[in-house]
């Protein structure tokens, strides 16, 4: 059975940075793309970062460029992201997800709150 | 940036009613459409990819059609449990886009 556990999450000021993880097993992670979605509050959905098999290539959208980065670790079947100058449009829960390439299998996420 | 139009943003119905949700996409998306279902408090479930491929496990009163800009999803014999918010999303193109959702409801 696929899983995939998030963690790291919680309250962070404005301009800070935080780390999430997500601990994947049931399916062999160095073989898929790995990408992180979050959602606001009562919102949509939102693509946030994706990296490749063996973490050559990542991917995201303007609102985090030069903000996020998305790390993996196979030998751990590991997926990360690391937050930086984080905003209060950043608060979200966010989700990891197998990324086939539509997400395939989700996480059950973790909060995030930007707040000060 | 690929836009998705999704409509009606909620809609009531009953209980083994049809019911169909409309994604429009700013420009060909060639297929690279899925469609996701949220239950409350719960993370999105995959229900079809490819526009029209029913994802493992997902009954067969789903089904996705379309092609080019435009792509519905079709419940059949609305159930109970299909109570939830659904998302369409297209994968054509970075950056991925969402629709943003529609909520269906019980009549």
């Amino acid at each position: 059975e696929v899983q995939l556990v998030e963690s790291g999450g919680g309250l962070v000021q404005p301009g800070r940075s935080l780390k999430l993880s997500c601990a994947a097993s049931g399916f062999t992670f160095s073989n898929y793309y790995m990408a992180w979605v979050r959602q606001a509050p009562k919102k949509g959905l939102e693509w946030v970062a994706t990296i490749s098999t063996s973490g050559s290539r990542t991917y995201y959208p303007d609102s985090v460029k030069g903000r996020f980065t998305i790390s993996r670790d196979n030998a751990k079947s590991s997926l990360y992201l690391q937050m930086n100058s984080l905003k209060s449009e950043d608060t979200a829960t966010y989700y990891c997800a197998s990324q086939l390439p539509f997400f395939a299998y989700w996480g059950q996420g973790t909060l995030v709150t930007v707040s000060s | 940036d690929i836009q998705m139009t999704q409509s009606p943003a909620s809609l009531s119905a009953s209980l083994g009613e049809t019911v169909t949700i409309e994604c429009r996409a700013s420009e060909d998306i060639y297929n690279g459409l899925a469609w996701y279902q949220q239950k409350p408090g719960k993370s999105p479930q995959l229900l079809i990819y490819n526009a029209n491929s029913l994802h493992t496990g997902v009954p067969s009163r789903f089904s996705g059609s379309g092609s080019g800009t435009q792509y519905s999803l079709k419940i059949n014999s609305l159930q109970s449990e299909d109570v939830a918010s659904y998302f369409c999303q297209q994968y054509y193109d970075y950056p991925y886009t969402f629709g943003a959702g529609t909520k269906l409801e019980l009549k």
